[in-house]
């Protein structure tokens, strides 16, 4: 079974631009969490979706936004890009009812400049 | 503010020495999970831990929940070169919905043959 996979892996963006990232879940799961990685801060809960809702929110300003097409995969964007932007994107897919454990993807790693 | 807090930020360990890091909520937890990230890798789910008090082992690693279900641990024994990476409790608040997760900030563990 294939894993999860996020696209583009590495991204340059400038202040002020958009961006938005691509992940595609494992086969069969129907929920999608995103997480901002920084160093010293651990993952960020950003957002959760499961059967194109968005179930769970964290802390982010509305800049960041995401959404679920009906195949499970999710895209997540952020408008007005800062400077703190910078970080990792990490997408995660798991199987509701099951044991909820996560599978990550390899990540997006954003810079902002 | 961060809400599950993990101690200590760093641990050095000779190889074949034992450690443990720590796992604490503010609030009571549906649940436990511990993730393992190598460096330049993505988290990798390790274990969850669902009922107050239970403990659960994986060769040389042994998790534990805590009786109120706030804090947790992960203890391993005769560390390896292997166990090197940064290893993440995260938790789902009893006040959130099941799929929201809320990450450590992570024990990073350096290991010295």
């Amino acid at each position: 079974k294939a894993g999860v996979t996020q696209t583009p892996r590495y991204l340059i963006k400038t202040r002020g631009q958009q961006v938005t990232l691509s992940c595609s879940p494992i086969s069969g799961h129907r929920s999608v969490s995103w997480y901002q990685q920084t160093p010293g801060q651990g993952l960020q809960f950003l957002f959760e979706y499961f059967s194109e809702t968005q179930r769970n929110k964290g802390n982010f300003p509305g800049r960041f936004s995401g959404r679920q097409f009906s195949n499970s995969r999710s895209e997540m964007n952020v408008s007005t890009l800062e400077l703190g932007d910078s970080a990792l994107y990490l997408c995660a897919s798991s199987q509701v009812g099951e044991r909820g454990e996560q599978y990550f993807g390899p990540g997006t790693r954003l810079t902002v400049t | 503010g961060q809400q599950v807090m993990q101690i200590p930020q760093y641990q050095h360990v000779q190889e074949g020495e034992d450690f443990t890091t720590y796992c604490n909520s503010s609030t009571t937890l549906s649940n436990i999970q511990w993730y393992k990230q190598r460096p330049g890798g993505h988290p990798v789910f390790l274990i969850q831990l669902v009922k107050s008090g239970e403990v659960k082992k994986q060769k040389r690693l042994t998790f534990q929940f805590g009786e109120a279900k706030k804090n947790s641990s992960l203890h391993i024994t005769a560390t390896q070169t292997t166990d090197v990476g940064t290893y993440f409790c995260a938790g789902t608040m009893t006040t959130d919905s099941w799929g929201k997760l809320q990450f450590g900030a992570g024990t990073q563990v350096v290991v010295t043959p």
